[in-house]
C-alpha cells in the first residue's frame, strides 16, 4: 500500500457519459497529480494541484476537469466520454510542489469506455 | 511533444547479468531525473533519482548515470534478478513539471 488511494479501481461506462475518479493523497502530501496511461503509451501528465490550487496543466482535454478539496483529496471529472478515453488513470502525490522527492503513485483506475 | 524518450520498448537479460535501460531527453531545463518501476496492476513506484548537478547515483544494485551534454541517462541493474522484471519508466522534471518516457519492459530470465 503506497498510501495513495484511488477509487474506483475499475470503471466501465458508455460513450457520452460522465465519470468521476477520486484520489486521496498520502498523509502529509500537499500536491496531487493526475496522469493518463493509454495502451503502450507512457504516462501523460494531465494536471497538478498543490494545497487546493491548480499549479500545472499538461495535455488535459477540455472535457476533463479536476479539483482538490480542502481535505486535499482530488477528483478528476471526465465528461462526454469517447472510446479513446479508455486508459489507466493514475493519481500521485508529493510533499511539495516540486518533483525532486519523487511522486507516490496510487494503483490507478482502469476506465473502459464502450 | 515527447521530451523524454525511451527508445527500447523491451529488454531481456539473463539472471545475474547487467541490465542497462536508456533514456534521452530534449529539454535542457530539466534539473531532476528519476526512474520508476511498475508491476502489472500496480502504480509506478519510485526507484532512484539523480540531480542534474551529479553524474552518478548508486543505491544497492541500482545505479543511475547522467550525461548532461548528451541529454542521456541510463539505469544499470547489477546483478539482475527475476524479481526485477517490470516496466521501467524514466522521468525528468523541472520544478513541478515531470515528464515520463513510454517505458521499457525488462524481462530477467532465470
Amino acid at each position: 500500500d503506497s498510501g495513495v488511494t484511488q477509487t474506483p479501481k475499475h470503471l466501465i461506462t458508455a460513450t457520452g457519459q460522465r465519470v468521476t475518479l477520486r484520489c486521496s493523497p498520502r498523509s502529509g502530501d500537499l500536491s496531487v497529480y493526475w496522469y493518463q496511461q493509454s495502451l503502450d503509451q507512457g504516462l501523460q501528465f494531465l494536471i497538478q494541484y498543490y494545497n487546493g490550487e491548480e499549479r500545472a496543466k499538461g495535455n488535459i482535454l477540455e472535457r476533463f476537469s479536476a479539483q482538490q478539496f480542502p481535505d486535499l483529496h482530488s477528483e478528476l471529472n471526465l465528461s462526454s466520454l469517447e472510446l479513446g478515453d479508455s486508459a489507466l488513470y493514475f493519481c500521485a502525490s508529493s510533499p511539495t510542489d516540486r518533483a525532486d522527492y519523487g511522486y507516490t503513485f496510487g494503483s490507478g483506475t482502469r476506465l473502459t469506455v464502450v | 511533444d515527447q521530451q523524454v524518450k525511451q527508445n527500447s520498448p523491451s529488454l531481456s537479460v539473463q539472471e545475474g547479468r547487467i541490465s542497462i535501460l536508456n533514456c534521452d531527453y530534449t529539454n535542457s531545463m530539466f534539473d531532476y531525473f528519476l526512474w520508476y518501476k511498475k508491476y502489472p496492476a500496480e502504480g509506478p513506484t519510485f526507484l532512484i533519482s539523480i540531480s542534474s548537478i551529479k553524474d552518478k547515483n548508486e543505491d544497492g544494485r541500482f545505479t543511475v548515470f547522467l550525461n548532461k551534454s548528451a541529454k542521456h541517462l541510463s539505469l544499470h541493474i547489477v546483478p539482475s534478478q527475476p524479481g526485477d522484471s517490470a516496466v521501467y519508466f524514466c522521468a525528468a522534471s523541472e520544478g513541478a513539471d515531470m515528464r515520463f518516457g513510454a517505458g521499457t519492459r525488462l524481462t530477467v530470465k532465470p
